[in-house]
């Protein structure tokens, strides 16, 4: 597959445990927070998103939280399978502002779950 | 199948010669956007489209533009490739823009471009 992870930060488990991803967001304005998975050689895809007014969401085997104070998103995988193996990014987005339209992500990091 | 296609997959070119790399998408989807990714740095917006006839710029616009004259179609065209726009190429296409909460965006498999 394409190589879009040199020098990304990393996280190795192993099967079955959990695993919490970190983003740091940079626009306090942002509103919108969204996390992707990009496995190797196809597109991100769509995982789990979360408004500004929460502080947590929950999807299947997914959490998301977010602390609005210290803009911080994280991304907690319960039970990490070898499928969960991929590239995350967190992006963000300004809802309510002019730019609605724009996305913007965050470098990502490598998970790497070993049976 | 709802899917987001671009065309072609692979270009390898020569510098100032002018080239599109197409984006459609089958869902009837009203906004589309594209970016690029490059190793370290995530994935950065190029252009992205509102509606038909709606553009605005990204974060990296330089060097690209795109048009939209049909609701399906988004293409982006290099109209003087240059070395620094060798990158991966994503079109990406979702029901409305991105910060309406429950929209998905749906992505296509990307266009790797080498420029020489």
């Amino acid at each position: 597959g394409e190589s879009v992870g040199l020098h990304l930060p990393t996280l190795s488990v192993q099967e079955g445990d959990n695993s919490i991803i970190n983003c740091a967001y940079s626009n306090s304005a942002s509103d919108y927070f969204i996390w992707y998975k990009q496995e190797s050689g196809k597109g991100p895809q769509f995982i789990i998103d979360i408004r500004s007014n929460m502080d947590k969401r929950q999807g299947q085997r997914v959490t998301v939280l977010l602390n609005k104070t210290v803009k911080h998103l994280s991304l907690q995988i319960a039970a990490t399978q070898p499928g969960d193996s991929a590239v995350y990014f967190c992006a963000e987005n300004n809802a309510g502002g002019t730019s609605y339209g724009k996305l913007t992500f965050g470098q990502g990091t490598i998970l790497t779950v070993h049976p | 199948e709802a899917q987001v296609t671009q065309n072609p997959r692979y270009l390898i070119t020569v510098t100032g010669k002018k080239l599109t790399v197409t984006c459609s998408q089958n869902m009837n989807h009203e906004y589309m956007s594209w970016y690029r990714q490059d190793p370290g740095l995530g994935l950065r917006q190029i252009y992205y489209s509102m509606n038909v006839e709606v553009t605005d710029k990204g974060d990296v616009p330089e060097g690209y533009k795109v048009s939209r004259k049909e609701k399906r179609n988004f293409p982006l065209i290099l109209e003087s490739p240059s070395p620094n726009q060798t990158s991966l190429y994503f079109c990406a296409s979702s029901l409305s823009y991105p910060g309406l909460a429950g929209v998905e965006q749906y992505f296509g498999p990307g266009t790797r471009l080498t420029v020489t």
